[in-house]
């Protein structure tokens, strides 16, 4: 069963530093997200992307984050200026239609950040 | 907006034990429900969903209705095994537009011998 693949699993930078976070969505899917889980709290959704722009972002995405689809396959968030408080498990998902009710995301293994 | 309560464990069971985990959400609309479940050193996997009130969405044993009238989606199994240990998320998106999911907070399970 194809599936979400992410790079790297584990990602440790020093605060300040710009971070990528990659990910491969399933191949026929357009749409897709990007979540966090900071230890022990829920996971939270930050931001939505459909046709080479952002559908939705949560108050968590502001300027520091951002998402871009560089080629035909890669997804990728970057976090321009890391803070302690971005240190988090990063799930990235893919859905082959709008309607999760339809076409549930996939979701990939996540990246966890460590920001020291 | 949306927003959803499970129990938040750890829950720990023998196996063969019935297991019932709460769920109950809020929510503007008629959303869809799911269960996701993360089993350890995993990602996050769509174990059943349910698109309309009395849905039963039913997978590994698993099985959760969708109660519109008391807003709850609750997961249940008649007899758990070891290798269900893992964390279940209740989880809702909305029907229109892009939708993001809205997750609770998972309840760790672990199942003993």
């Amino acid at each position: 069963e194809p599936e979400v693949t992410q790079t790297p699993s584990h990602q440790v930078t020093q605060m300040g530093q710009e971070v990528i976070l990659r990910c491969v969505p399933i191949s026929n899917h357009l749409y897709f997200y990007w979540y966090r889980q900071i230890l022990g709290q829920k996971v939270e959704f930050l931001v939505s992307f459909y046709n080479n722009e952002i559908s939705e972002k949560s108050e968590i995405f502001d300027d520091q984050f951002s998402v871009e689809r560089p080629d035909g396959s890669n997804f990728t968030l970057k976090i321009r200026s890391t803070k302690l408080e971005d240190s988090a498990m990063y799930f990235c998902a893919s859905s082959a239609l709008v309607k999760v009710s339809d076409q549930p995301q996939h979701f990939g293994d996540g990246t966890r950040l460590s920001i020291l | 907006g949306n927003s959803v309560t499970q129990m938040e464990g750890p829950v720990t069971l023998s196996e063969e034990a019935f297991l019932t985990i709460n769920c109950t959400y809020t929510a503007t609309g008629y959303p869809s429900l799911f269960w996701y479940v993360q089993y350890p050193g995993e990602g996050l996997q769509l174990l059943l969903k349910a698109t309309k009130a009395d849905d039963k969405g039913s997978n590994k044993g698993f099985e959760a209705t969708y109660r519109k009238e008391t807003t709850s989606f609750h997961l249940e199994k008649g007899s758990v095994q070891v290798s269900d240990s893992a964390v279940y998320f209740c989880a809702l998106s909305d029907t229109g537009g892009y939708q993001k999911v809205t997750f609770g907070i998972g309840t760790k399970l672990q199942v003993i011998p």
